[in-house]
């Protein structure tokens, strides 16, 4: 079973420009995570799908973030623009019946 | 204020000892508490899941503990070996909200 995919692995960008990071989650799982993981912390939450519908935005900072689910599968998340504090890595997860979370790779942010 | 604090940033044992991380919590009323192991430069892997009314958990070297009056779970690796060498996160579950994760403990295990 293939594991979830995201891209791209890395990303530099100047502050005020804008990046937009893909997803493909694990086949036939329905809820999706979108983290943002910045050096020494634990993964924060900024939004979570079910199908394509979202569930929890609370801390996604909308005023500079955006993400989409088209069609209940892959999704992307947007950042613009960045500032210097977005520099994190951004993971994927998805889920099926299970509490258990299956996380991608992440892509890795570095604003400049 | 809420809070969830894993022992030690980092922690160093020898091969064959049994590593013991701690992951305490405060202003949180978990459904379940899961714990996730993480290499460099890849995302989170799956561990254990214990739930509230669960005292314990095994999965072959792994054990995981959950005291919901000491608002406390301990996560054990027996035997462990320079290859269990990752960063252990423990993150909880409340009902009806997302998982809110502590920073993680770094554990070295040398030969």
């Amino acid at each position: 079973e293939a594991g979830v995919a995201q891209s791209p692995r890395y990303k530099i960008i100047e502050k005020r420009q804008s990046v937009a990071f893909w997803c493909n989650p694990i086949s036939g799982h329905a809820t999706l995570y979108w983290y943002q993981q910045i050096l020494g912390q634990g993964p924060k939450l900024l939004i979570q799908f079910q199908n394509n519908g979202v569930v929890d935005d609370s801390q996604l900072p909308k005023d500079r973030f955006s993400a989409e689910r088209l069609k209940g599968v892959d999704s992307t998340l947007k950042i613009q623009p960045a500032k210097l504090e977005d520099s994190a890595v951004y993971l994927c997860a998805s889920r099926q019946t299970s509490d258990a979370q299956f996380f991608g790779p992440g892509t890795r942010l570095t604003v400049l | 204020s809420q809070k969830i604090e894993q022992n030690s940033e980092a922690l160093n044992i020898q091969e064959g000892k049994t590593a013991t991380l701690t992951c305490n919590y405060t202003n949180y009323s978990p459904a379940y508490l899961q714990w996730y192991r993480q290499d460099p430069g890849r995302g989170p892997v799956f561990l254990l899941l214990i739930r509230e009314n669960e005292k314990e958990k095994r999965k072959e070297r792994l054990k995981v503990t959950f005291d919901t009056t000491l608002k406390q779970s301990l996560f054990h690796i027996t035997a462990s070996q320079p290859a269990d060498s990752a960063t252990y996160l423990c993150a909880l579950g409340e009902a009806g909200t997302a998982l809110i994760f502590g920073k993680g403990t770094t554990l070295s295990v040398s030969s």
